[in-house]
């Protein structure tokens, strides 16, 4: 099974702080997601990885930055918290490509209170 | 820009009642895949359709993949206190590795 983790599932910071939220899977897979989930607007793409040092921006990436240094530790970085920041966010992942290997596994979710 | 439209929103059904979500692309998708969110978890995926005019059967949910590959829609027969959650479609962006995701509907069963 594959297996996407995040390292809190509840996370509490004040503004103005530097957030760090990690997501780590086992499936030796190439594409890696952060999306954050907000009521009635569904998951809003922040950032992805295609590869080691490799991101793009997704539909969202302001206030927002991600390190990719190994295949399998994928970090999105809150430079300075704020309280619009308050959101779900989740992680990730597929094998790479597209057509049917474009399936998606999640991580369970980090709940970010920014107050 | 490339966009996904999913209704409704919410759904609210009695226990034993059928349910509908829908999808509508606004270009040509290569396949739509659907994921279902329990309340307090992950989306987690549930099929994908590849073909034009597919359906898919997975017990009491039935999917279907229109045939210009434009929209999607998920129906489930008598709904079950399980089947509460929200339900998300999704299709690949053509220029990337993205999904574009629908907002989500959400199936609340009458108490």
């Amino acid at each position: 099974d594959v297996k996407v983790t995040q390292s809190s599932r509840y996370l509490v910071k004040r503004t103005g702080e530097k957030v760090f939220l990690e997501c780590v899977q086992d499936m030796d897979h190439e594409n890696m997601f952060w999306y954050r989930q907000d009521p009635g607007l569904g998951l809003r793409l922040i950032y992805f990885s295609y590869d080691v040092k490799m991101k793009e921006k997704g539909d969202i990436p302001e206030g927002y930055s991600v390190s990719r240094e190994k295949k399998e530790r994928f970090s999105l970085i809150l430079e300075s918290a704020s309280t619009n920041q308050t959101s779900m966010y989740l992680c990730a992942s597929n094998e790479g490509g597209q057509g049917l290997l474009d399936t998606q596994y999640f991580g369970p979710g980090t709940r970010l209170t920014v107050l | 820009g490339q966009q996904v439209m999913q209704i409704p929103q919410y759904q609210h059904v009695q226990e034993g009642e059928d349910f509908t979500t829908y999808c509508n692309s606004s270009t040509t998708l290569s396949n739509i895949q659907w994921y279902k969110q329990r309340p307090g978890g992950h989306p987690v995926f549930l099929i994908q359709l590849v073909k034009s005019g597919e359906v898919k059967k997975q017990k009491r949910l039935t999917f279907q993949f229109g045939e210009a590959k434009k929209n999607s829609s998920l129906h489930i027969t008598a709904t079950q206190t399980t089947d509460v959650g929200t339900y998300f479609c999704a299709g690949p962006l053509q220029s990337n590795y993205q999904l574009i995701w629908g907002a989500g509907t959400k199936l609340i069963i009458k108490p």
